[in-house]
C-alpha cells in the first residue's frame, strides 16, 4: 500500500504570493490532518479534514486554509505569504474517525524569501 | 490552557538505555503517543497509551500515568539509528498536540 504523498517536496516563494500544498492519503484513509513544523516551534496543528469537512482548526489565521476533495485528497492554500510562514508542511492520515496513529507524508518544504 | 514539555536533548550512550520524559496539561485528553522523526525525515509512529501502565514494543517503551499527567518513551539497548528526535503528542477529542521534541544524541 502507497504511503502518504506530498507535492511539490520543497518550494520558494516570494512575500505576497500565495501557494497550494496538495497531499494524498494512504488509500482507504479518510482522515487528514495537516501540520506546521518549524525549529523553534515543533509540530503545530493547522487543520484536520475528514469526508470533505473541517472537523476541527488550529490557531492559525484566517491565510491558511484547506480543503478536502471526495476522494480524501487534501490541498492546504497559504495566501499574502509572509517570511514567518517558511516551514515544512506535514500532512497525516488516519484509518477511522478516531485512530490514534497517524502516517505522515515527506512534507513539503516551503521557504519564503 | 494546554502544554506539554519534554527535554529539549538528552545525550546517551550506544548500547544504554534513555528515558525520555514528557509532561502534559491540558482538556479533553484520552491518550499519549510517541513519534520518531529522523533528520530530513517524517515523523513515525511508535506508541500510544490509552490506559496507565507500560506498553512494551521491542527495544521501545512507553509509560503513561493520568493521575500525573506525565509519560515516558523508553529506549533500550540503543543503536545509533536511534538518534532521531522524539515527539510525544497528547491525544485529545478535536486533535492531536505534539511536543516540541527531544533530540536524542547516541555516542559511540
Amino acid at each position: 500500500k502507497a504511503g502518504v504523498t506530498q507535492t511539490p517536496r520543497y518550494l520558494i516563494k516570494t512575500r505576497g504570493q500565495q501557494v497550494t500544498l496538495s497531499c494524498s492519503p494512504i488509500s482507504g484513509h479518510r482522515s487528514v490532518s495537516w501540520y506546521q513544523q518549524t525549529p523553534g516551534q515543533g509540530l503545530q496543528f493547522l487543520f484536520e479534514y475528514f469526508s470533505e469537512t473541517q472537523r476541527n482548526k488550529g490557531n492559525f489565521p484566517g491565510r491558511f486554509s484547506g480543503r478536502q476533495f471526495s476522494n480524501s485528497r487534501s490541498e492546504m492554500n497559504v495566501s499574502t505569504l509572509e517570511l514567518g510562514d517558511s516551514a515544512l508542511y506535514l500532512c497525516a492520515s488516519v484509518q477511522g474517525q478516531n485512530s490514534y496513529e497517524q502516517y505522515f507524508g515527506p512534507g513539503t518544504r516551503l521557504t519564503v524569501t | 490552557g494546554q502544554s506539554l514539555e519534554q527535554p529539549s536533548e538528552v545525550t546517551a550512550v550506544e548500547g544504554a538505555i534513555v528515558q525520555i520524559n514528557c509532561t502534559y496539561q491540558t482538556s479533553g485528553f484520552y491518550g499519549l503517543s510517541w513519534y520518531q522523526q529522523h533528520d530530513g525525515g517524517a515523523p513515525t509512529f511508535l506508541s500510544y497509551n490509552g490506559l496507565d501502565g507500560l506498553e512494551e514494543t521491542g527495544r521501545f517503551s512507553s509509560f503513561l500515568s493520568r493521575s500525573d499527567s506525565y509519560g515516558y518513551l523508553l529506549l533500550q539497548e540503543l543503536q545509533m539509528k536511534d538518534s532521531a528526535s522524539y515527539f510525544c503528542a497528547v491525544n485529545r477529542d478535536d486533535k492531536i498536540i505534539f511536543g516540541k521534541g527531544t533530540r536524542l544524541h547516541i555516542l559511540p
